[in-house]
């Protein structure tokens, strides 16, 4: 089956636009995960979905990002007012249910967003 | 506070050689220790994972040792091939943190012809 995508693959902005990012995880997959990566840096956890309501939210940096998933399936990460620091890979995650160890988490391939 | 600290940060490895990366973790309440392969421009996608009740698994040429009191857990690549060239993380997550992972900042292995 189809795995987990997102969208756009890339995105150039403007400081101080709004964005949003997409993503489709792999269907009947309960928990979705958003992780940021930086350049040569491993992903960094944003904020974690089980179902339609955000369970964790404690690593979005600041009240410019918030995410949802309103129908328990699609999620959109939205970034307001971007600064160029905003730059980097935003990794979107699904897994079965939210328990590591039995819901291995599968990635998408990112959107690479780059703040001008 | 880099709660999975991971080494080294690159490694250069001959086809059919052994490759070796190692982390460690802070935190005794992971549960779960995933170590997940990145290709450029590609998501990371899960190579092999280990609980810490056992202290090696291994699936085909990768395998993964695990040191609870040392806390520390190790990847080995036997007969490293062309193709294994790309980022490795270590991550490693519990219940306790709604199993979002935290990963080391990934080792980039080059394995020559």
């Amino acid at each position: 089956g189809a795995g987990v995508s997102q969208t756009p693959s890339n995105k150039v902005t403007e400081k101080g636009k709004y964005v949003e990012l997409r993503c489709d995880p792999i269907s009947g997959h309960t928990a979705l995960y958003w992780y940021r990566q930086s350049l040569g840096q491993g992903p960094e956890f944003l904020i974690y979905f089980q179902g339609t309501g955000a369970a964790d939210d404690s690593g979005l940096p600041n009240d410019r990002f918030f995410a949802v998933r309103p129908e328990g399936s699609v999620s959109t990460l939205k970034i307001q007012r971007t600064e160029r620091g905003d730059s980097a890979v935003y990794l979107c995650a699904s897994s079965l249910s939210g328990l590591g160890g039995l819901g291995t988490q599968y990635f998408g391939p990112g959107t690479r967003l780059l703040v001008l | 506070q880099q709660q999975v600290k991971q080494s080294p940060q690159s490694l250069i490895v001959q086809k059919g050689g052994i490759s070796i990366i190692n982390c460690a973790y802070e935190n005794t309440a992971f549960d779960y220790f995933p170590w997940y392969q990145q290709f450029p421009g590609k998501g990371p996608a899960l190579l092999i994972a280990i609980r810490p009740d056992v202290s090696e698994k291994k699936e085909g040429r990768f395998t993964i040792s695990f040191n609870k009191s040392a806390k520390q857990f190790s990847l080995h690549i036997m007969d490293s091939q062309p193709g294994d060239s790309a980022t490795y993380f270590c991550a490693a997550n519990s219940g306790g943190s709604n199993y979002k992972l935290t990963f080391g900042k990934g080792t980039l292995l080059t394995v020559n012809p």
